[in-house]
């Protein structure tokens, strides 16, 4: 497709549930990252992948939060156990290697109950 | 006029009016800086970008003015329309690195008809 695809766009989660959100990049966008975004603020860094590498993990809160891009396209975001402080938006961006160009999609609103 | 609302930063224009949106940074290493605008329900969408080999660029409507002696940068919007209403973050990327974007706090701009 011609922008950043995630599913599901809602999530609904009763607390100590495992969730998987899945992100679908720009087709030809090597750089992949993953953001965290609560209500009223501004998208938190989470973790960045370089084709299948993971480069930087640095803002993953906590061991439950996991990213993986097997194949270097498709990346899974999973969070397990999850507690009511993980309710927020997840975002996925591309980046364009020509341009620095990053495009976001429109996220998945995790809520855990 | 401007306000601190419950959790964003609020600038109220009527529709026609010029809008400046400013943003402080917070890395004297950042050289690169992008604003996004984001729409509620949408991931954020890029609007303009800059250098820090410049202290102002153009675009479509919206100029984007960077000062670097005080980490300031903004974003002038010209002729305000109600569908410029939405959320905006400038973010900055750290020369050397990754380029992973940090964003700041957010300004919600409302667009008076």
């Amino acid at each position: 497709g011609a922008g950043v695809s995630q599913s599901p766009r809602y999530k609904v989660a009763k607390r100590g549930q495992d969730v998987a959100l899945r992100c679908d990049p720009i087709s030809g966008h090597v750089s992949l990252f993953w953001y965290q975004q609560a209500l009223g603020q501004g998208p938190e860094f989470l973790t960045y992948f370089q084709n299948e590498a993971q480069l930087d993990k640095s803002g993953l809160p906590s061991d439950r939060f996991f990213a993986e891009r097997p194949e270097g396209s498709v990346s899974t975001l999973k969070i397990q156990r999850t507690q009511q402080e993980d309710s927020a938006v997840y975002l996925c961006a591309s980046r364009d290697p020509a341009n620095y160009g990053y495009t976001f999609g429109s996220g998945t609103r995790l809520t855990v109950v | 006029g401007e306000s601190v609302g419950l959790h964003l930063p609020t600038l109220s224009v009527q529709e026609g009016d010029n809008s400046i949106i400013n943003c402080a940074y917070s890395n004297s290493a950042s050289d690169y800086f992008i604003w996004y605008k984001q729409e509620s329900g949408k991931g954020p969408q890029f609007i303009i970008d800059i250098r820090s080999n410049m202290d102002k660029r153009q675009g479509q409507r919206v100029t984007v003015l960077l000062n670097k002696t005080v980490k300031h940068l903004s974003l002038q919007i010209a002729a305000t329309q109600p569908g410029d209403s939405a959320v905006y973050f400038c973010a900055e990327n750290i020369s050397g690195g990754s380029y992973i974007p940090t964003f700041g706090r957010g300004t919600s701009l409302i667009v008076h008809p």
